[in-house]
């Protein structure tokens, strides 16, 4: 079965400095990849999913940007944070051979701008 | 746009008490209901419902589809202090084969069970 492996678990960042956080994914191979945003513990927001290397497609317009440079791999980037980007980050996978819509969640990434 | 909307946003329960979750969705060619508990960090899944009147069942959970009203709802039974999550509820379309895993989520039941 797959595991996703997520990081850094929890970051500080002050508004208009860069973001990194990555994405990667064991256990299965050409997965469907996805980045949402979850606000105050409450539902998550899809921002961005990823149907291969280099497949980037954005949901809401936004701060942030994407890019996927391995088969397993996930980027959710940021030139320039702004206070709104706070928040906690999941990725999630389908793979891609599966017939069902279940996501597989990493364990998250926690991201306070001050 | 696709709406997922969840009932109550906020639960206090005793242990014991039974409980049940609400879930309805507007969206436009549906294809699942899913159920996640979230504890801590990342959700775990529960459910996937794609049938109408056929209720799934796992332990003390369970969980049906109407989808001529639109809506689910997670039934917990027997509540213990380790059911006490955020409960969400999520909804898959028809929209092209990427469409799996582009899920719309409601916006969580808080359910906290009292010893």
């Amino acid at each position: 079965s797959q595991t996703i492996h997520q990081w850094p678990a929890t970051l500080v960042q002050p508004v208009g400095s860069p973001l990194s956080l990555e994405c990667t994914v064991e256990g299965t191979s050409n997965p469907n990849l996805y980045w949402y945003r979850q606000a105050a513990g409450r539902g998550l927001q899809l921002l961005f999913y990823s149907v291969g290397i280099g497949q980037i497609s954005s949901e809401v317009p936004q701060n942030l940007s994407a890019s996927r440079p391995q088969d397993r791999q996930f980027i959710l980037s940021s030139k320039k944070l702004l206070l709104s980007d706070s928040g906690f980050y999941l990725c999630a996978c389908h793979p891609s051979r599966a017939n069902t819509g279940e996501l597989f969640f990493g364990e998250g990434s926690r991201l306070t701008v001050l | 746009e696709d709406k997922v909307v969840q009932s109550p946003l906020s639960l206090v329960v005793h242990e014991g008490d039974t409980v049940t979750l609400n879930c309805s969705y507007e969206v436009t060619n549906f294809r699942s209901l899913l159920w996640y508990k979230q504890e801590k960090k990342a959700p775990t899944f529960l459910f996937m419902l794609t049938s109408s009147g056929i209720e799934k069942k796992s332990g003390r959970l369970s969980s049906i589809l109407d989808k001529k009203e639109l809506s689910s709802i997670l039934n917990i039974t027997a509540t213990q202090t380790g059911d006490s999550a955020i409960y969400l509820c999520a909804v898959g379309t028809n929209a092209g084969g990427t469409s799996y895993g582009k899920l719309t989520f409601g916006q969580g039941t808080i359910l906290t069970v009292h010893p």
